[in-house]
């Protein structure tokens, strides 16, 4: 069974600074994704970013990067100049993917608010 | 191009009546997801499809859920004999999955189901 941590129910961070959303996360899977997204007051789940656990190279997408450290089973989501559009709900995800599908075990997310 | 849909967007209903949901996939994805949210938790997996075919289905999912995707396009989620504790955001996805995996899930705006 998967387990995913976040501890930080909130986080607040100034326009255009730099916010560390944390995850941790416990798999006995030697082969697994790791997934962030992002769930704005709409409730409409968003994508961000995607890690595999065998990519030497933390993932990036635009202003997104998935700070990964497998042996600290840690998979942080770092937004760069952060904008009033970024305040949401984040959801941290893992899943094996050795089965037939990626079937996310997502953690109980942080809710970021960016203030100007 | 549209995105994944949802009908009703809310439902309000009475202990012990059925419910069921509907999900409009994008078209052409060939895998329709369906998980349960409820208020300050990730979004739980239910179960899935591939085309009309449903391959896993979570403990989750008591005798009075069922999931059909005829034909492999829309999908329906139903609950017979609603209990309050079913009262939680119902979330569709689908994905395009072509030979190796596809990690990304395209979400709908949800169905929040209220039992009272």
């Amino acid at each position: 069974a998967q387990k995913i941590t976040q501890t930080q129910p909130g986080m607040f961070v100034q326009e255009k600074e730099a916010v560390t959303l944390d995850c941790t996360y416990d798999t006995s899977d030697q082969s697994y994704g790791l997934f962030w997204y992002k769930q704005p007051s709409s409730g409409e789940m968003i994508f961000l970013i995607y890690q595999g656990s065998y990519d030497e190279q933390n993932a990036t997408e635009g202003r997104y990067s998935l700070n990964f450290q497998k042996a600290r089973k840690s998979a942080n989501l770092v937004i760069s100049a952060s904008q009033l559009g970024d305040s949401a709900m984040y959801f941290c995800a893992m899943s094996p993917s050795s089965g037939g599908s990626y079937i996310p075990t997502f953690g109980r997310g942080t809710s970021l608010i960016v203030h100007p | 191009d549209t995105g994944v849909s949802q009908n009703p967007r809310h439902k309000i209903t009475k202990r012990g009546q059925n419910v069921t949901f509907r999900c409009d996939p994008i078209s052409e994805h060939n895998r329709l997801y369906w998980y349960r949210q409820t208020l300050g938790q990730g979004p739980e997996f239910l179960t899935y499809f591939q085309n009309e075919a449903q391959l896993e289905k979570s403990r989750l999912l008591s005798d009075r859920f069922s999931a059909e995707r005829p034909k492999g396009s829309f999908s329906t989620l139903e609950i017979q004999r609603t209990e309050q504790g079913d009262s939680a955001m119902y979330l569709c996805a689908s994905s395009l999955t072509i030979g190796a995996l596809s990690y990304e899930q395209y979400f709908g705006p949800g169905t929040r189901l209220t039992v009272t």
